[in-house]
């Protein structure tokens, strides 16, 4: 069974552009969460989808968006990049349907730098 | 609001030592608790969980105990390899809120041979 695959794997980008971050989850995997890790503030939760709605959110301005597909696979963007957008963006995969505290499965990431 | 606390790094050790790691956490009601690891170049991976007070998490000879009354997970290992090499994440899912997982600051440990 593949795991979680998040495309592309680094990304350079300017100040002011926007970006788009591809996740797909594995196999059978109805819910995808995103995770911004920075050497600062370290791993944070950023939202989380099932079955194409947002089912969690968290602290991030609303720069910071993402959407899910019927197939679930999940994409996130960040519009007007900003320096401090550099991190390492991190997608998970779970079932979503058991009640609670489910097994995560995280992929490799996206580097992001913005220049 | 949640937090995780825990002891920053690097920890440095040679192969065959003890290893602990401090985690203490701030929630309200009765979190679940995890340890993930990251190797260099990967995402994370969960090593282990506990659910509720006094249970304990154990994998890969790695062990945590959830302590209500201190707050506390502390991750140990008996003999350490250097394949154990990576960075430790304490962290907490609120009791109702499944996944929204609220992570420590980490912990580099580097095993010497």
């Amino acid at each position: 069974k593949a795991g979680v695959t998040q495309t592309p794997r680094y990304l350079i980008k300017t100040r002011g552009q926007q970006v788009t971050l591809s996740c797909s989850p594995i196999s059978g995997h109805r819910s995808v969460s995103w995770y911004q890790q920075t050497p600062g503030q370290g791993l944070q939760f950023l939202f989380e989808y099932f079955s194409e709605t947002q089912r969690n959110k968290g602290n991030f301005p609303g720069r910071f968006s993402g959407r899910q597909f019927s197939n679930s696979r999940s994409e996130m963007n960040v519009s007007t990049l900003e320096l401090g957008d550099s991190a390492l963006y991190l997608c998970a995969s779970r079932t979503g349907t058991a009640a609670t505290n489910e097994k995560l499965f995280f992929g490799s990431g996206t580097q992001l730098s913005v220049l | 609001g949640d937090s995780v606390t825990q002891m920053e790094g690097p920890v440095t050790l040679s192969e065959e030592a003890f290893l602990t790691i401090n985690c203490t956490y701030t929630a309200t009601g009765y979190p679940s608790l995890f340890w993930y690891v990251q190797y260099p170049g990967e995402g994370l991976q969960l090593l282990l969980k506990a659910t509720k007070a006094d249970d304990k998490g154990s994998n890969k000879g790695f062990e945590a105990t959830y302590r209500k009354e201190t707050t506390s997970f502390h991750l140990e290992k008996g003999s350490v390899q250097v394949s154990d090499s990576a960075v430790y994440f304490c962290a907490l899912s609120p009791e109702a809120a499944g996944n929204k997982l609220t992570f420590g600051g980490g912990t580099r440990v580097l095993v010497k041979p």
